[in-house]
């Protein structure tokens, strides 16, 4: 199951310049997308998300990127910190039963490291 | 500000037992969910639980999984029957009516 591709397996960074993590989705049907954080040994921390008829939304050092013809969606940190090394996992979902979103599908997930 | 709760946080068990996994979503929530991630893996969909019945339920959650409401607070996984292959983190997540879902701390399953 690929519907949710993130190619790179790890990004370093030095803190203070820009973080960008892809995702890239294969289901057209996925109408909602997702990022989480995640430290080892903890569950999975919601960032931030966006709606498919957006594409973009920001909040405050996070900006999701989204463009549909693509397929593709970007997080951009700025100015990354070293407190952002973690992984980060892009989600997608979309509607079940017409009614409401159901299930993630998730991807490999980024390990991000930020270097001081 | 609330967040979703799981017990216990390690649990190591012989294979062929069974094995209760607990969370307890945030208290407003109504959709639940079980998602598990085996070492190295995706975090995989096993089954979501809205209005106290299964909405829906991935090829992995088999005749060994079960999940229950049983009072107002909890939500549990039942593995019957625990196999190797189960050893796993697993995630439990809720969300309110939004889009999204928040996870909690996960239970470490080892199956020896």
């Amino acid at each position: 199951d690929q519907q949710v591709k993130q190619n790179s397996p790890s990004l370093s960074v030095q803190e203070g310049r820009i973080s960008i993590l892809n995702c890239d989705y294969t289901n057209s049907m996925f109408d909602y997308f997702l990022w989480y954080k995640k430290y080892p040994a903890e569950g999975p921390t919601f960032l931030i998300s966006i709606s498919s008829i957006k594409d973009k939304n920001e909040d405050g050092r996070f900006t999701v990127f989204l463009n549909k013809s693509a397929k593709h969606l970007s997080l951009h940190i700025v100015p990354s910190q070293p407190g952002d090394s973690a992984v980060y996992f892009c989600a997608a979902s979309a509607r079940a039963g017409g009614t409401s979103y159901g299930k993630l599908t998730f991807g490999q997930g980024t390990i991000l490291t930020v270097h001081p | 500000e609330p967040e979703v709760t799981q017990t216990p946080s390690h649990q190591v068990t012989q294979m062929g037992q069974e094995v209760i996994l607990r969370c307890v979503p945030i208290s407003n929530h109504l959709y639940f969910y079980w998602y598990r991630q085996i070492l190295g893996q995706k975090v995989e969909f096993l089954v979501s639980f809205y209005n106290n019945e299964i909405s829906e339920k991935s090829e992995i959650f088999d005749d060994q999984f079960s999940v229950e409401r049983p009072d107002g607070s909890n939500f549990t996984l039942k593995i019957r029957s625990t196999k190797l292959e189960d050893s796993a983190m697993y995630f439990c997540a809720s969300r309110q009516g939004g889009e999204t879902q928040y996870f909690g701390p996960g239970t470490r399953l080892l199956v020896l």
